[in-house]
Order: structure tokens, then sequence, then C-alpha cells
């Protein structure tokens, strides 16, 4: 199957400063990438959807001038957390999307970030 | 009401049991469905898509029912590797967009 990285792994970091995750898809070219996030107990939420060259589109109640998404190219796509509270700590997680043979859409996850804001 | 709703568990089973996950679905426009697992602390993994017809994949079969928005997973024969957290995940194309939203997941612990 398809590899996605994301780097760095795990951050901790303090209020106030700003930490940007890497997302790459390692072996295949992802025209759209997904952000989540996942806090403790609970299920993976969408945060944002970016195409390749184009804005992100946020899901309602994402701040986007908080969580800048780029999308430069087709392997790469960053998410940067500015301003960091410890509200924000979680677990982040990016996947990249192929478009099967039946052109079912697949989602390949990356490892995931594990966010800790002190 | 969510829009992927799943009993959260935990399912305790001994090893060999046979398990049944169901999950039901809101949005009638949904596509796709799958169901993922995924470890404490890890990213989901793909474990099948589920299909009208319904599928199997070894010890793993998933079922469908479009007319109910039920999706169902059931697992013979439980291994101790099988636990984990088990998301029922749907994908609805919506103004172009692909959005997979996942369920909160039922949580399986297969006992020896």
């Amino acid at each position: 199957g398809a590899v996605v990285s994301q780097h760095p792994s795990w951050v901790i970091c303090k209020s106030g400063t700003s930490v940007k995750i890497e997302c790459r898809s390692l072996d295949f070219q992802a025209t759209t990438m997904f952000w989540y996030r996942q806090f403790p107990k609970q299920s993976l939420m969408l945060m944002a959807t970016s195409n390749e060259g184009s804005k992100a589109t946020y899901e309602q109640g994402v701040e986007k001038d908080k969580f800048l998404i780029n999308h430069a190219s087709l392997t790469l796509s960053t998410l940067t957390v500015t301003s960091a509270h410890p509200e924000d700590s979680s677990f982040y997680i990016c996947s990249g999307a192929s478009q099967g043979l039946t052109g079912t859409d697949t989602q390949y996850f990356g490892p995931g970030t594990r966010l800790t804001v002190l | 009401r969510k829009e992927v709703e799943q009993d959260p568990g935990p399912f305790n089973v001994p090893e060999g049991a046979t398990v049944a996950f169901n999950c039901t679905y809101s949005n009638s426009a949904s596509q796709s469905f799958f169901w993922y697992r995924q470890d404490c602390r890890k990213e989901p993994k793909l474990l099948m898509s589920v299909y009208s017809s319904g599928n199997e994949d070894g010890r793993f079969t998933a079922q469908l029912n479009r007319a109910s928005q039920y999706i169902s997973l059931l697992i013979r024969d439980s291994k101790l590797s099988d636990s984990a957290t088990y998301l029922c995940v749907v994908n609805k194309r919506d103004t172009g967009r692909r959005a997979l939203t996942f369920g909160s997941g039922t949580r399986l612990q297969v006992q020896p």
C-alpha cells in the first residue's frame, strides 16, 4: 500500500509558540490531503481538506488563521499550529488521497503527530 | 445525532470467539463505507471496504444495508492480535470534496 510519513512524530512546546507538522506521500502523488485531529477517547475529526496548489477548505469551527495549511506540491502538505495553547494538545493525523482503479477514493494515513502544549 | 454511531464497547471476548460490531450512519448520500482498525496511540489502518453485496477477507466479514443505513463487521476465531479499536467510516462526496467521517470506534479486547 501507499506510504505517508509525518514529521515530527511528537512535539512538546511552550504556550504561544508555533509548531509546523509535515505530511509527505512517499510513493504516490496525493492531489488531496486531509488533516484530522483526535482527542483522547474520541473519534478522528476532519479539520481541513487541501488540494495541491489551492487554498485549504476548513471544517466548521476550525480557525483557518490558527491552523495554517500549505499544500505546495503533490507530495507535501504542512500544518502550522500558530500560537499554540494547551487546548491544542492533540493527535494530529494527515492522509493523502489516491483515486483507485474503480474510482473509489482511498485515503492513506500518516503515523500521526502527538502535540503537547505546556 | 452523530453522523456515524457505534457502540463504544469495550467488547471483552475470549480467544477463538466470534464477535460482531454494528454501525449506523445518518446521511443517505453516503457513498463508500469502510472499517478501519486503530491501535492505541497509532494512526487508523484500513481493514476492509464494505460493499452492498457483503464481502469477506479471511476471518473478517463486512455487510452493508443501505436501506437501514447499517454496517456490520464480523470477526471469527478472534486472536489476541485483534485487540484494537474498530472504526466505522463513511465517505461522502460533498460539493466535490471527498470527506471521511469516522465513528468514535468500538473497542475490542481479546483475552487469552
